[in-house]
């Protein structure tokens, strides 16, 4: 089935610093989406993006639809403790409103 | 606003037995979806139903069941449990298919 590969798996990083991961897919999506996870908790959706090329933000996250539709990526400026937590992205199908996940990416902060 | 409620939070079952987890969607939501969230992977599509009608189904085998009741809550049902199907099953409602998807806290379900 199709399956979206998230990188890095896991960051640990200082308060303050920025972040930055990506998703890439072997087949195309038409919607790409940003979650995060916390302990106990469902996914809550971050950003949503809906066209090629399309760059968005959502107070110190940035994210960006790539031009292939095959791959996304998330930037986190100037992290901070509760950014703690498990991110996920998930493309979606015109016509087939599955979303498929990636694996996740851990992000660790030491204050 | 009440969002997405499921229930119950935390289950232990045995192999072979049976389970019914049970999703309220936020209020004016027509459409439920359901996800198997494996420890340390991302959620995997289960079902999809609205308006009461099976819309998607991701590759679960046929003990897996759900439905939707004409107030848009919804069951997920599974039969003959294996201790693979530990995991954590979320709900997620929407207004329509097509629009943006909230999640509930999930349903913890341990199988041994």
């Amino acid at each position: 089935g199709q399956q979206l590969n998230q990188s890095p798996q896991s960051m640990f990083i200082q308060e303050g610093e920025d972040v930055s991961m990506n998703c890439t897919s072997s087949s195309i999506f038409n919607t790409w989406l940003w979650y995060k996870q916390d302990p106990g908790e469902g996914p809550v959706l971050l950003i949503a993006l809906y066209k090629a090329g399309e760059l968005t933000s959502n107070g110190r996250l940035t994210a960006q639809f790539g031009i292939t539709r095959k791959d996304s990526f998330l930037n986190i400026s100037a992290s901070i403790p509760s950014d703690v937590g498990i991110y996920f992205c998930a493309g979606q199908l015109g016509g087939a409103q599955k979303l498929v996940f990636g694996q996740g990416t851990r992000l660790t902060i030491n204050p | 606003d009440a969002g997405v409620t499921q229930s119950p939070t935390h289950l232990i079952k045995t192999r072979g037995q049976h389970v019914t987890l049970r999703c309220s969607p936020i209020s004016g939501h027509k459409s439920v979806s359901w996800y198997q969230q494996v420890l340390g992977q991302g959620p995997q599509f289960i079902f999809q139903y609205y308006e009461k009608e099976e819309r998607g189904r991701g590759n679960f085998p046929d003990r897996f069941s759900a439905r939707q009741f004409p107030n848009y809550s919804s069951e997920l049902n599974v039969n003959a449990l294996l201790l693979g199907d530990s995991a954590l099953y979320l709900c997620a409602s929407s207004l329509e298919p097509s629009w943006g998807y909230t999640f509930g806290s999930g349903t913890r379900l341990t199988v041994v």
